[in-house]
């Protein structure tokens, strides 16, 4: 069974520093790495989208890399900014076709706070 | 405007009570999906479905009931609510890229915060 970890659970900075929030999977046969912004009373809103064969995506100040061997992501948030400040999540698909297919595995997410 | 819409965004009903959680897309996006989000559980998938008349179990199915009569309605029912059922409910849906083009991201509703008392 596919499980996702983020870390850390909580993160707070200072505006304008650079961070990288971590994401861990245990089953390496992924189709493809998302990674979601969930604002508070929000929805999931999509930021990048990693395919297995990719071993980055870049996005504004957003940089997501993916290393499928080791299970590993991360999300790289340049310059960072108070509106910044949301849970990220990231998710997982494993490899296309059967009843699977489509299906997200996410993990439970860090807590950014960038504060002025 | 385009986009997913869920009703009601916020819903209070007892035990036992049947409760229908609704889901609109605009896409035409053939996938969609119902999660939980909980504490402790993060997001949780329940059901979802491939095109019309074809639905699937998630992870946790048990207590709800899903139907997809058109591609673009894909409504959730509680049949007889639980106070464990208590939960933000999202629906979520994404195009089928087909064989050689299946990265489509998932786009999420604003969600249904339901209590169950």
């Amino acid at each position: 069974k596919q499980e996702v970890t983020q870390i850390p659970a909580a993160l707070s900075v200072p505006e304008g520093e650079n961070l990288v929030l971590n994401c861990s999977f245990t089953d390496s046969a992924i189709y493809n790495l998302q990674w979601f912004r969930q604002d508070p009373g929000k929805g999931l809103t999509s930021l990048l989208l990693i395919q297995s064969s990719q071993r980055e995506q870049t996005s504004g100040r957003l940089n997501a890399s993916l290393d499928k061997s080791s299970g590993r992501s991360t999300l790289y948030i340049a310059a960072s900014q108070p509106g910044d400040s949301a849970t990220y999540l990231c998710a997982v698909r494993l490899s296309a076709g059967g009843t699977s297919y489509g299906k997200l595995t996410f993990g439970q997410g860090t807590i950014l706070t960038v504060h002025p | 405007d385009a986009g997913i819409t869920q009703s009601p965004r916020y819903k209070i009903t007892e035990t036992g009570r049947q409760v229908t959680l609704m889901c609109h897309q605009t896409w035409s996006h053939s996938y969609m999906f119902w999660y939980r989000q909980d504490l402790g559980h993060g997001l949780r998938l329940i059901y979802y479905s491939a095109a019309a008349d074809i639905t699937d179990k998630g992870e946790v199915p048990d207590g709800y009931v899903v139907s997809r009569s058109k591609t673009e309605n894909f409504p959730l029912t509680l049949e007889s609510a639980t106070r464990s059922q208590t939960s933000v409910y999202f629906c979520a849906s994404s195009e089928f890229g087909g064989a050689g083009n299946s990265n489509q991201p998932q786009h999420f509703g604003d969600g249904t915060r339901l209590s169950i008392l």
